[in-house]
This record gives C-alpha cells, sequence and structure tokens, in this order.
C-alpha cells in the first residue's frame, strides 16, 4: 500500500521549535519531489514548502522563509519540517505530499496525488 | 504569485444534480497546469483532476475539468451522496504554487 504518515505535532509556545516528520511506504521514495501542505483550522490549503527527490533542491512560502527547513532522508523514506521562531498563525494541520511525476524538479510545477492524515501543530502560550 | 478565486463559496444541491464550480486566475496559467482537490471532513485532500482535464487514478467520469487561461471549471455530472465535500483548485504553472479558497458542496 502507497502511504505517507506524519508524526511530530503537537502544542508548542510562541517562538518555540517543533521537527515534524512524514514516513513514505510502498513506493521509491527517492524518486519523487514532496512537499508540506498546511491548514489552518476551518480555512483552505496553503502550501509551505517542498524538496526534490535528490534533496538537492528546495523552495519554501514566503510566509515561512528564513524560520522552516525542509530536508530529507532517502535511506529512511522519511521527510522532515523543522519549525523555529514558530507564531500563532503557523497553527495549523501540517500534510506532507507527493509530487505524481517521478523525477521531476521546478520550483512551482508540483501537484499532489498522495497525502498523509496529518499531524496538528498548535502554537499557543 | 498568482490568486485563485473559488465561486460560488457555497453550493446547494440534491443528488443526482449536476454541480460546476469555478476556479478563476488573477493570471494566465501556463500549460494548462491546474488540478483539482476533493477534501471531505477529517481527511486529507485528494486529487481529482490535473493537468486541467485528466482524471486521477479512479476518479470517475462524472468528474471532469475545462477551461483556460484565466478561468477554470470542474463538472460533477450527477451528483452522488459521498462527492458532498470541499473542492480546491490548484495552479501549478507559476512558483509559488497556490490553492483556490475552497467551494463547499452540499446537500440541499
Amino acid at each position: 500500500e502507497v502511504k505517507l504518515s506524519e508524526s511530530g505535532g503537537g502544542l508548542v509556545q510562541p517562538g518555540g521549535s517543533l521537527r515534524l516528520s512524514c514516513e513514505g511506504s510502498g513506493f521509491t521514495f527517492s524518486n519523487y519531489a514532496t512537499s508540506w501542505v498546511r491548514q489552518a483550522p476551518g480555512k483552505g490549503l496553503e502550501w509551505v514548502s517542498a524538496i526534490s527527490g535528490s534533496a538537492t533542491r528546495t523552495d519554501y512560502a514566503d510566509s515561512v522563509k528564513g524560520r522552516f527547513t525542509v530536508s530529507r532522508d532517502n535511506s529512511k523514506n522519511t521527510l522532515f519540517l523543522q519549525m523555529n521562531s514558530l507564531r500563532a498563525e503557523d497553527t495549523a494541520v501540517y500534510y506532507c505530499a507527493k509530487d505524481q511525476r517521478p523525477w521531476l524538479w521546478s520550483p512551482g510545477d508540483l501537484y499532489f496525488d498522495l497525502w498523509g492524515r496529518g499531524t496538528l501543530v498548535t502554537v499557543s502560550s | 504569485e498568482i490568486v485563485l478565486t473559488q465561486s460560488p463559496g457555497t453550493l446547494s444541491l440534491s443528488p443526482g444534480e449536476r454541480a460546476t464550480l469555478s476556479c478563476r486566475a488573477s493570471q494566465s496559467v501556463s500549460s494548462s497546469s491546474l488540478a483539482w482537490y476533493q477534501q471531505k471532513p477529517g481527511q486529507a485532500p485528494r486529487l481529482l483532476i490535473y493537468g486541467k482535464v485528466s482524471r486521477a487514478t479512479g476518479i470517475p467520469d462524472r468528474f471532469s475539468g475545462s477551461g483556460s487561461g484565466t478561468d477554470f471549471t470542474l463538472t460533477i455530472s450527477g451528483l452522488e451522496p459521498e462527492d458532498f465535500a470541499v473542492y480546491y483548485c490548484q495552479q501549478y504553472g507559476s512558483s509559488p504554487l497556490t490553492f483556490g479558497g475552497g467551494t463547499k458542496v452540499e446537500i440541499k
């Protein structure tokens, strides 16, 4: 079964840090660019960051640039999102999602055929 | 950044009726790089349409995409009970990729 599974969410104070993980299974993880997409409570979808399959290229939304870092360990089929200097407006369910097309990387040129179930990040004092 | 505006915000229809959802872009979306997703409460989004008109694996043919340039449409030809959900469009022709605000299709 092809699957993505996120973990690492929780409650954190403003200014704090959190690291999310996303494990892929059932497909060749390293072949696909992967993204983080978030959804604030009751709101729509917002793309956060992306990383190429080879882990050599990354891209970020302006809202998180300089605070969040995306990385991946293809030997463990795992994607990460290191989130620093967290703000209340970062409160959301964070989904990892893979691009449908293998071996492709072009900033912005991503659409997602597989999503995880999401992990909730709450930034509050 | 391309802003996608979806309308209407909510569509109230009965099972069996035809649903027409609109997605308007602030600039032309290149190469028909437009996708549609369905999201049900408590679930992750599911890819329905990519490349403006291509159905994703396992998506029934009552779902169809159309449009060009700045105006795109998702049509559901006859609503089934499981189709009542929120639908999002997404463009991937220009960085950063962006999503529309969503259209909720609810039972009338």
